[in-house]
Protein backbone atom coordinates (compact mmCIF):
# COMPACT_ATOMS: atom_id res chain seq x y z
CA UNK A 1 0.00 0.00 0.00
CA UNK A 2 0.83 3.65 0.09
CA UNK A 3 3.24 5.18 2.19
CA UNK A 4 3.03 9.09 2.66
CA UNK A 5 6.21 10.45 4.78
CA UNK A 6 5.64 14.20 6.31
CA UNK A 7 8.48 17.14 7.47
CA UNK A 8 9.24 18.69 9.18
CA UNK A 9 6.74 17.08 12.15
CA UNK A 10 6.85 21.38 13.62
CA UNK A 11 7.92 24.28 12.46
CA UNK A 12 8.00 27.84 13.93
CA UNK A 13 8.00 31.18 11.02
CA UNK A 14 8.17 34.62 11.67
CA UNK A 15 4.74 36.43 10.54
CA UNK A 16 5.48 37.81 6.50
CA UNK A 17 7.87 34.94 6.40
CA UNK A 18 7.34 31.62 4.32
CA UNK A 19 6.26 28.24 5.21
CA UNK A 20 7.21 25.03 2.97
CA UNK A 21 6.30 21.80 4.08
CA UNK A 22 7.63 18.40 2.46
CA UNK A 23 6.17 14.89 1.60
CA UNK A 24 6.91 12.04 -0.13
CA UNK A 25 5.03 9.20 -1.58
CA UNK A 26 5.88 5.30 -2.19
CA UNK A 27 2.91 4.43 -4.63
CA UNK A 28 3.70 5.50 -8.33
CA UNK A 29 0.10 5.07 -8.84
CA UNK A 30 -0.71 7.95 -6.48
CA UNK A 31 -2.30 10.41 -8.84
CA UNK A 32 -3.85 13.04 -6.31
CA UNK A 33 -2.19 14.93 -3.75
CA UNK A 34 -4.54 16.92 -1.20
CA UNK A 35 -3.63 18.95 1.31
CA UNK A 36 -5.61 19.95 4.84
CA UNK A 37 -5.46 22.65 7.55
CA UNK A 38 -6.63 20.75 10.81
CA UNK A 39 -7.16 23.79 13.77
CA UNK A 40 -6.99 22.38 17.09
CA UNK A 41 -10.66 20.00 17.73
CA UNK A 42 -11.85 20.87 14.30
CA UNK A 43 -12.61 19.01 11.16
CA UNK A 44 -9.74 18.75 8.25
CA UNK A 45 -10.30 21.53 5.78
CA UNK A 46 -8.55 20.75 2.19
CA UNK A 47 -6.86 23.94 1.27
CA UNK A 48 -5.33 22.83 -1.98
CA UNK A 49 -4.81 19.83 -4.53
CA UNK A 50 -2.86 18.86 -7.01
CA UNK A 51 -3.13 15.90 -10.01
CA UNK A 52 -0.23 13.95 -11.48
CA UNK A 53 -0.45 15.91 -14.60
CA UNK A 54 0.21 18.94 -13.41
CA UNK A 55 3.77 20.11 -11.66
CA UNK A 56 2.25 23.20 -9.58
CA UNK A 57 -0.74 25.14 -8.70
CA UNK A 58 -1.21 28.08 -6.53
CA UNK A 59 -3.91 29.91 -5.01
CA UNK A 60 -3.22 32.98 -3.46
CA UNK A 61 -0.47 32.87 -0.69
CA UNK A 62 -0.35 28.94 -0.97
CA UNK A 63 1.26 26.84 -3.54
CA UNK A 64 2.08 22.93 -4.46
CA UNK A 65 4.48 21.05 -6.32
CA UNK A 66 4.73 18.10 -7.59
CA UNK A 67 7.88 16.10 -8.46
CA UNK A 68 6.46 12.74 -10.07
CA UNK A 69 9.86 10.98 -10.73
CA UNK A 70 11.46 11.68 -7.35
CA UNK A 71 7.63 10.95 -5.74
CA UNK A 72 7.31 14.17 -3.53
CA UNK A 73 5.18 17.27 -3.19
CA UNK A 74 5.47 20.14 -1.63
CA UNK A 75 3.27 23.24 0.27
CA UNK A 76 4.10 26.65 0.54
CA UNK A 77 2.63 29.01 2.47
CA UNK A 78 4.41 32.79 1.97
CA UNK A 79 3.46 35.77 3.69
CA UNK A 80 2.61 33.47 6.79
CA UNK A 81 -0.09 35.20 9.05
CA UNK A 82 -0.77 34.02 12.66
CA UNK A 83 -3.82 32.62 11.38
CA UNK A 84 -1.85 29.57 9.36
CA UNK A 85 -0.95 28.42 12.65
CA UNK A 86 -2.60 25.16 12.73
CA UNK A 87 -1.34 21.48 11.80
CA UNK A 88 -1.06 20.58 8.17
CA UNK A 89 -1.34 17.33 6.71
CA UNK A 90 -0.57 16.16 2.84
CA UNK A 91 -1.99 12.47 1.59
CA UNK A 92 -2.53 10.49 -1.48
CA UNK A 93 -4.74 8.73 -2.83
CA UNK A 94 -4.87 6.71 -6.43
CA UNK A 95 -8.30 6.28 -8.80
CA UNK A 96 -7.67 2.67 -8.64
CA UNK A 97 -9.24 0.76 -5.59
CA UNK A 98 -11.16 2.78 -2.88
CA UNK A 99 -9.73 6.62 -3.60
CA UNK A 100 -8.76 6.30 -0.02
CA UNK A 101 -6.50 9.26 1.29
CA UNK A 102 -3.44 8.04 2.43
CA UNK A 103 -2.02 10.93 5.34
CA UNK A 104 1.44 12.16 6.24
CA UNK A 105 2.20 12.40 10.08
CA UNK A 106 1.29 16.15 9.92
CA UNK A 107 3.25 19.30 10.52
CA UNK A 108 2.37 21.86 13.33
CA UNK A 109 2.52 25.08 11.90
CA UNK A 110 3.41 28.26 14.40
CA UNK A 111 3.68 31.28 12.93
CA UNK A 112 4.94 33.74 15.71
CA UNK A 113 3.45 37.80 15.44
CA UNK B 1 -25.44 24.61 1.63
CA UNK B 2 -24.87 21.78 4.77
CA UNK B 3 -21.29 19.99 4.94
CA UNK B 4 -20.73 16.71 6.86
CA UNK B 5 -22.18 16.58 9.94
CA UNK B 6 -21.40 13.73 12.97
CA UNK B 7 -22.88 12.54 15.71
CA UNK B 8 -22.23 12.60 18.87
CA UNK B 9 -19.41 14.61 18.89
CA UNK B 10 -17.92 13.43 21.87
CA UNK B 11 -19.15 10.24 23.26
CA UNK B 12 -17.47 8.35 26.33
CA UNK B 13 -17.70 4.81 26.70
CA UNK B 14 -16.70 2.40 29.84
CA UNK B 15 -14.31 -0.64 28.34
CA UNK B 16 -16.75 -3.22 27.22
CA UNK B 17 -19.68 -1.22 26.06
CA UNK B 18 -20.97 -0.89 22.69
CA UNK B 19 -20.89 2.53 20.63
CA UNK B 20 -22.90 3.93 17.60
CA UNK B 21 -21.43 7.01 15.37
CA UNK B 22 -23.06 8.39 13.23
CA UNK B 23 -22.22 10.18 10.29
CA UNK B 24 -24.83 12.36 7.53
CA UNK B 25 -22.63 13.12 4.43
CA UNK B 26 -23.15 16.03 2.10
CA UNK B 27 -26.13 15.64 0.49
CA UNK B 28 -26.12 13.42 -3.03
CA UNK B 29 -22.76 12.32 -2.06
CA UNK B 30 -22.09 8.67 -3.64
CA UNK B 31 -18.94 8.46 -1.77
CA UNK B 32 -18.52 7.65 2.51
CA UNK B 33 -15.41 7.12 4.18
CA UNK B 34 -14.59 6.46 7.62
CA UNK B 35 -11.00 7.24 9.47
CA UNK B 36 -9.82 6.97 12.81
CA UNK B 37 -6.87 9.73 13.86
CA UNK B 38 -4.87 9.06 16.81
CA UNK B 39 -4.28 12.24 19.18
CA UNK B 40 -1.23 13.08 17.56
CA UNK B 41 -1.46 11.48 14.21
CA UNK B 42 -3.02 11.90 10.55
CA UNK B 43 -6.34 10.31 9.91
CA UNK B 44 -6.22 6.59 9.17
CA UNK B 45 -8.28 5.13 6.90
CA UNK B 46 -11.01 2.78 7.54
CA UNK B 47 -13.55 1.78 5.12
CA UNK B 48 -15.28 2.97 1.93
CA UNK B 49 -18.81 2.46 0.55
CA UNK B 50 -20.20 3.91 -2.59
CA UNK B 51 -23.42 4.33 -2.34
CA UNK B 52 -25.17 1.61 -0.01
CA UNK B 53 -22.35 -0.77 -0.85
CA UNK B 54 -19.36 -1.26 1.25
CA UNK B 55 -16.32 -1.68 -1.44
CA UNK B 56 -13.42 -1.70 1.29
CA UNK B 57 -12.96 -2.63 4.71
CA UNK B 58 -9.57 -3.40 4.62
CA UNK B 59 -8.75 -0.25 7.38
CA UNK B 60 -11.17 -1.81 9.70
CA UNK B 61 -9.05 -3.15 12.79
CA UNK B 62 -10.89 -5.97 13.96
CA UNK B 63 -14.06 -7.44 13.55
CA UNK B 64 -15.63 -5.40 16.74
CA UNK B 65 -15.77 -2.69 14.38
CA UNK B 66 -18.51 -2.92 11.84
CA UNK B 67 -19.95 0.02 9.52
CA UNK B 68 -23.27 0.37 7.33
CA UNK B 69 -24.61 2.47 5.13
CA UNK B 70 -28.22 0.91 4.50
CA UNK B 71 -29.87 3.55 2.34
CA UNK B 72 -26.69 5.50 0.78
CA UNK B 73 -26.74 8.33 2.83
CA UNK B 74 -26.18 7.95 6.41
CA UNK B 75 -23.92 5.76 7.55
CA UNK B 76 -22.98 4.29 11.03
CA UNK B 77 -20.01 3.13 12.17
CA UNK B 78 -20.32 0.49 15.17
CA UNK B 79 -17.71 -0.48 17.61
CA UNK B 80 -18.53 -3.80 19.93
CA UNK B 81 -16.58 -4.19 23.37
CA UNK B 82 -15.26 -1.18 23.34
CA UNK B 83 -11.04 -0.94 24.15
CA UNK B 84 -8.69 1.33 25.41
CA UNK B 85 -6.61 1.64 22.43
CA UNK B 86 -10.57 2.44 20.43
CA UNK B 87 -9.75 5.91 21.83
CA UNK B 88 -9.43 7.96 18.99
CA UNK B 89 -11.22 10.74 16.79
CA UNK B 90 -13.74 8.86 14.18
CA UNK B 91 -13.72 11.26 11.30
CA UNK B 92 -16.38 10.72 8.68
CA UNK B 93 -15.73 11.96 4.82
CA UNK B 94 -17.86 12.35 2.06
CA UNK B 95 -17.12 12.81 -2.12
CA UNK B 96 -19.07 13.81 -5.13
CA UNK B 97 -18.64 10.75 -7.10
CA UNK B 98 -15.93 7.43 -7.81
CA UNK B 99 -14.38 9.41 -10.34
CA UNK B 100 -13.06 12.28 -8.18
CA UNK B 101 -11.04 12.31 -5.52
CA UNK B 102 -12.18 15.33 -3.42
CA UNK B 103 -13.12 14.54 0.10
CA UNK B 104 -15.24 16.39 2.52
CA UNK B 105 -14.63 15.68 6.27
CA UNK B 106 -17.12 15.79 9.22
CA UNK B 107 -16.16 17.71 12.45
CA UNK B 108 -15.40 14.15 14.03
CA UNK B 109 -16.79 11.83 16.81
CA UNK B 110 -13.86 11.95 19.43
CA UNK B 111 -14.38 8.68 21.80
CA UNK B 112 -12.60 7.73 24.70
CA UNK B 113 -13.03 4.35 26.87
CA UNK B 114 -12.16 4.61 30.27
Amino acid sequence: GENVEQHPSTLSVQEGDSAVIKCTYSDSASNYFPWYKQELGKRPQLIIDIRSNVGEKKDQRIAVTLNKTAKHFSLHITETQPEDSAVYFCAASSLSGANNLFFGTGTRLTVIP
Amino acid sequence: GAGVSQSPRYKVAKRGQDVALRCDPISGHVSLFWYQQALGQGPEFLTYFQNEAQLDKSGLPSDRFFAERPEGSVSTLKIQRTQQEDSAVYLCASGIAEAYNEQFFGPGTRLTVL
